[in-house]
């Protein structure tokens, strides 16, 4: 089945480490996202990729960093740098062109807890 | 100001009741709209669009008002699976699939 799967479900960190968040997805989709939820927010864009080797900062960068070496894969890395980072983190992707539809299809979240 | 606000309720209606939800947005360049459903802990997923006429899928209804810059959602004769938050959610054009989502409703619909 075709569809985007993030991992791990559940991580817990100690403080002044860094963790690496995985996402996957087999839609042939160009556009690749990586959203932040905290408890009773909206959700905030921490980076985004339109296509293969290039992607953007987006509106909570700080403390993140992203890959995009193959159409199907953006990890996303959580650096001791980020001074919050505890929080349910969402992986997106959509086809070219669908500013119009709005589809985003999601991942199932990795929540990210720093003991 | 925040590019999306919605109250965040929650809204506790009795099943069978009908609910609305309204959304503002600041930017006036903001071409296409839509609302997400989310249950509690899992994620978001794509309720409908909202298109500049409204529109309907069965017991929802989406209207938009530009001159406004709000969109409301309709639910009538509510379920309790119905019970979720809903987002509101923005995009501008020009900002080639940049998404903005508001903090989201929450509905609990009653026996």
């Amino acid at each position: 089945d075709g569809g985007i799967t993030q991992s791990p479900k559940y991580l817990f960190r100690k403080e002044g480490q860094n963790v690496t968040l995985s996402c996957e997805q087999n839609l042939n989709h160009d556009a690749m996202y990586w959203y932040r939820q905290d408890p009773g927010q909206g959700l905030r864009l921490i980076y985004y990729s339109q296509i293969v080797n290039d992607f953007q900062k987006g509106d909570i960068a700080e403390g993140y960093s992203v890959s995009r070496e193959k159409k199907e894969s953006f990890p996303l890395t959580v650096t001791s740098a980020q001074k919050n980072p505890t929080a349910f983190y969402l992986c997106a992707s959509s086809p070219r062109g669908t500013a119009n539809t709005g589809e985003l299809f999601f991942g199932e979240g990795s929540r990210l807890t720093v003991l | 100001r925040k590019e999306v606000e919605q109250d965040p309720g929650p809204f506790n209606v009795p099943e069978g009741a009908t609910v609305a939800f309204n959304c503002t947005y600041s930017n006036s360049a903001s071409q296409s709209f839509f609302w997400y459903r989310q249950d509690c802990r899992k994620e978001p997923k794509l309720l409908m669009s909202v298109y500049s006429s409204g529109n309907e899928d069965g017991r929802f209804t989406a209207q938009l008002n530009r001159a406004s810059q709000y969109i409301s959602l309709l639910i009538r004769d509510s379920k309790l699976s119905d019970s979720a938050t809903y987002l509101c959610v923005v995009n501008r054009a020009y900002n080639f699939n940049k998404f903005y989502f508001g903090s989201g409703t929450k509905l609990n619909v009653k026996p």
